[in-house]
């Protein structure tokens, strides 16, 4: 799977947009961009995923770039409960043939504090 | 929609003794996923069960952890001789399968591990 850069760290205000950057430069066409986060002592939440175009959910927008080499996860409206670990995770889609579940490799992801 | 389940929550036992985990996952889900998560790192992978068969196993899964799923419902995992590094939150994770698509994991609240 293509390995994915994230900020360490992020700051937002609460009602405020949050814009979490991923870079992931090697990307293959055939591999999606995930996102997860983590809620401090909580196990992994699905938020979304994509392959080429964008995506809106009810808790958030995946914007990948053109040339799928980077994305966005958009929080439209930040709440002090999203503070959180996220996680951009690039995966493989389904390989005929290949009895690989395709295990998620999280990185260290993005903390994103949101504040009052 | 039950969610995924895990139990203990939390367990405490003496280096060298052995302990065993369950995972309950979501009832549909034929994909039941191990991941280890350490202090300040991002879950990693430890193995990946399609039904009752171990499809797949990382590196990191020593020959003192076995996990199973003997009827492709639930699944244990097993450390034996449990060793201080071996304290860390073991997370469990479900997901549907089938052609032609890459379907998203959902993660129950971990067991988290001390050894002292």
């Amino acid at each position: 799977d293509a390995k994915t850069t994230q900020p360490t760290s992020m700051d937002c205000a609460e009602g405020r947009a949050a814009n979490l950057p991923c870079n992931h430069s090697t990307i293959s066409g055939n591999e999606y961009v995930y996102w997860y986060r983590q809620i401090h002592s909580q196990g992994p939440q699905y938020i979304i995923h994509g392959l080429k175009n964008n995506e809106t959910n009810e808790m958030a927008s995946l914007i990948i770039t053109e040339d799928r080499k980077s994305s966005t996860l958009i929080l439209p409206h930040a709440t002090l409960r999203d503070t959180a670990v996220y996680y951009c995770i690039v995966r493989a889609g389904f390989i005929r043939g290949s009895n690989s579940g395709y295990a998620l490799n999280f990185g260290k992801g993005t903390s994103l504090l949101v504040t009052p | 929609d039950t969610g995924v389940s895990q139990d203990p929550r939390h367990k405490i036992t003496k280096r060298g003794q052995n302990v065993t985990f369950r995972c309950d996952p979501i009832s549909e889900h034929n994909r039941l996923y191990w991941y280890r998560q350490t202090l300040g790192q991002g879950p990693e992978f430890l193995t990946y069960f399609q039904n009752e068969a171990q499809l797949e196993k990382s590196r990191l899964l020593s020959d003192r952890f076995s996990a199973e799923r003997p009827k492709g419902s639930f699944s244990t995992l097993e450390i034996q001789r449990t060793e201080q590094g071996d304290s860390a939150m073991y997370l469990c994770a479900s997901s549907r399968a089938g052609g032609g698509e890459s379907y998203e994991q959902y993660f129950g609240p971990g067991t988290r591990l001390t050894v002292t």
